[in-house]
């Protein structure tokens, strides 16, 4: 069945250094992918998506390409602050019907 | 706008008691989910409403659980008699259609604890 497997963490980093969450997934056809953040305190966000093959999701300063011959979508960041501490969840959708598959969930740690 | 929002916020309930969760989908959403993350693991689905209707309950883990989603608005999720086991996160969320790149709006989450 479809899955998503996503780097272990927590993760700890200090402000302004570089962010890669990796992501990747088996899934039948095409699936959209997404990442979801769950800050502190709060619900699960969507942070981006992406739809198709080379697309590029990006929002926040985040991105994340949907790599299909490598089945990725790892998220990337340049410079991370400490408000983007949170934990991230990796997802796919590969069926009509709205069924989200995650992630375990990377929880990160942004220090001043 | 009104998100999507999760009754209690926590719980804690001792084995073998009942408890009931709800969830109130934003407005207008005929989708509506409910999701599981237990002990720091993946967030797993537990089903989805359309509408009234149970359109994939195939996440259900078993007949302990019982959703419910009355005139298409809001949804409950009883568990009963409730098990150590079944403590962790319960999430709900809602979206305006199904397709696959479609955005799904999560409430905050119910924290079960089951002692």
């Amino acid at each position: 069945g479809d899955s998503v497997t996503q780097m272990e963490g927590p993760v700890t980093l200090s402000e302004e250094a570089f962010l890669t969450i990796n992501c990747t997934y088996t899934a039948t056809g095409y699936p959209s992918l997404f990442w979801y953040v769950q800050y502190p305190g709060e619900g699960l966000q969507l942070l981006l998506k992406a739809t198709k093959a080379d697309d590029k999701g990006s929002n926040k300063g985040f991105e994340a390409t949907y790599r299909k011959e490598t089945t990725s979508f790892h998220l990337e960041k340049g410079s991370v602050q400490v408000s983007d501490s949170a934990v991230y969840f990796c997802a796919l959708n590969s069926n009509q019907g709205g069924k989200l598959i995650f992630g375990q969930g990377t929880e990160l740690s942004v220090k001043p | 706008e009104a998100g999507v929002t999760q009754f209690p916020s926590h719980s804690v309930i001792e084995k073998g008691q009942t408890v009931t969760l709800r969830c109130d989908p934003i407005s207008g959403h005929d989708n509506l989910y409910w999701y599981r993350r237990v002990m720091g693991k993946e967030i797993k689905f537990l089903l989805h409403f359309v509408k009234e209707s149970k359109q994939d309950e195939s996440g259900m883990p078993n007949n302990r659980f019982l959703a419910e989603r009355t005139g298409g608005t809001y949804s409950t999720l009883k568990v009963q008699p409730a098990e150590l086991e079944d403590s962790g996160v319960y999430f709900c969320a809602s979206s305006q259609d199904m397709t696959k790149g479609t955005e799904a709006f999560f409430g905050q989450g119910t924290r079960l604890t089951v002692v």
